[in-house]
This record gives C-alpha cells, sequence and structure tokens, in this order.
C-alpha cells in the first residue's frame, strides 16, 4: 500500500519560516493536499491541488511537490499555527494520508 | 449553514455492532462524494471509507473492508456507516468529510464534520 512519511515535528520561532516535507514514491505525480488540526478541532484544508490554497486560508500558507516530495511551507509563523498538519494523496480510489507533523511555534 | 453533523457515537464491547450517521445541510448532499475519516486517541487522521454521490461506488480501506459498510440516503441528507464486529483498535473519533473533486479523481476534504466518538470496550 501507498505510504506517505512526514517528521514527526517541527520547532519554528514566531515570525520564522516553518517548512515540513512529505515523502512518498512519485509523490510528485499526484495532487497532494494539506490539512491542518489544532488541538481539540477539526482538520481544515489549508492547501490542495499541490499549491492552492481554499478561500479564507492566509498567503502565508503555501506549497510545492515535486519528485518524490511535497512541501508546506508557512511564512511569518504565529503562535496560531501550531497545529497538526498533515498531508494526503491518492492511491486509486484510496486515500492516504501522513502521519502528521506537530508545529510548535516556541 | 453548510454544515456535516455526526451522531451515533458511543461505548460498545468488541464484537458488537454500531451504526453513525451524517447529517448535511446547507448544500445539495446529492452531488458530491462523501467520506468518514478516522482518528485514534493521540494518533494521525487515517481514511476509512468513500461513497460516490449517487451510492453507486464504495470505497473501503484494506482494515474496515467486509466490517465497515458505507452507504447513503440522498432523500434524507444523510450518510451512514455501519460498524460491524468491532475490535479495540477500531476506537476512534470518526468524521465525515466532503470530497471537492479534482483531477484525476484526486479531490480534497473541504468540510468536515466535529467528529463522533466511538470506544471499543469490555
Amino acid at each position: 500500500s501507498y505510504e506517505l512519511t512526514q517528521p514527526p515535528s517541527v520547532s519554528v520561532s514566531p515570525g520564522q519560516t516553518a517548512s515540513i516535507i512529505c515523502s512518498g514514491d512519485k509523490l510528485g505525480d499526484k495532487y497532494v493536499s494539506w490539512y491542518q488540526q489544532k488541538s481539540g478541532q477539526s482538520p481544515v484544508v489549508v492547501i490542495y491541488q499541490d499549491n492552492k490554497r481554499p478561500s479564507g486560508i492566509t498567503e502565508r500558507f503555501s506549497a510545492s511537490n515535486s519528485g518524490n516530495t511535497a512541501t508546506l511551507t508557512i511564512s511569518g509563523t504565529q503562535t496560531t499555527d501550531e497545529a497538526d498538519y498533515y498531508c494526503q494523496a491518492w492511491d486509486g480510489s484510496t486515500a492516504v494520508f501522513g502521519a502528521g507533523t506537530k508545529v510548535t511555534v516556541l | 449553514q453548510v454544515q456535516l453533523v455526526e451522531s451515533g457515537g458511543g461505548v460498545v464491547q468488541p464484537g458488537r455492532s454500531l451504526r453513525l450517521s451524517c447529517a448535511a445541510s446547507g448544500f445539495t448532499f446529492s452531488s458530491y462524494t462523501i467520506h468518514w475519516v478516522r482518528q485514534a486517541p493521540g494518533k494521525g487522521l487515517a481514511w476509512v471509507a468513500g461513497i460516490s454521490y449517487d451510492g453507486a461506488n464504495r470505497y473501503y480501506a484494506e482494515s474496515v473492508q467486509g466490517r465497515f459498510p458505507i452507504s447513503r440516503d440522498n432523500s434524507k441528507n444523510t450518510l451512514y456507516l455501519q460498524l460491524d464486529r468491532l475490535r479495540a483498535e477500531d476506537t476512534a473519533v470518526y468524521y465525515c468529510a466532503r470530497e471537492i473533486p479534482g483531477g484525476g479523481g484526486q479531490g480534497y476534504f473541504d468540510l468536515w464534520g466535529r467528529g463522533a466518538l466511538v470506544t471499543v470496550s469490555s
């Protein structure tokens, strides 16, 4: 079965840039979505189709996908960005999520 | 208000059954593929099952294939997940999520419910 690999955690200082990597075999051939989940809340999509932001999502979120790696970048990180972030792609008709990356803003 | 609301969670013994419901409102439910995604306590998201807008196509994760049939009633704007032969490892919050279609069948989940907690314990 298809797997997506993410680092368990990323730490970033306020105002700095956080990058979260998601890796998978030939991931660049698939569309990747990214979801933010704050503690006790439901997930929210922050990026879809590799690099598109839904309406209402701040421009501080950007992403790319090429080769075997997709990257979510949070610019000017704020304390409100502290959350778990999950990448997601499709393996045929099956949705696959990465294990999630906890972003801590120190 | 555009929303999905899950119900039917609870505590159930191993081997028993439970049925989850997901009530949709504020949008044309019958136009969308809807999915179930679960999250075990302290763990990540795991896709469970999905059903096409008309119910004609159903998809399952290997871990629940044959145990968790997914269905929908478009006349009631409601999605269901029948949880049969439950195991301790099925303990999780179960979310329903709406899929926005994308190229090549690669959509994304734009609307999530608040989730229903299922606890499997003797």
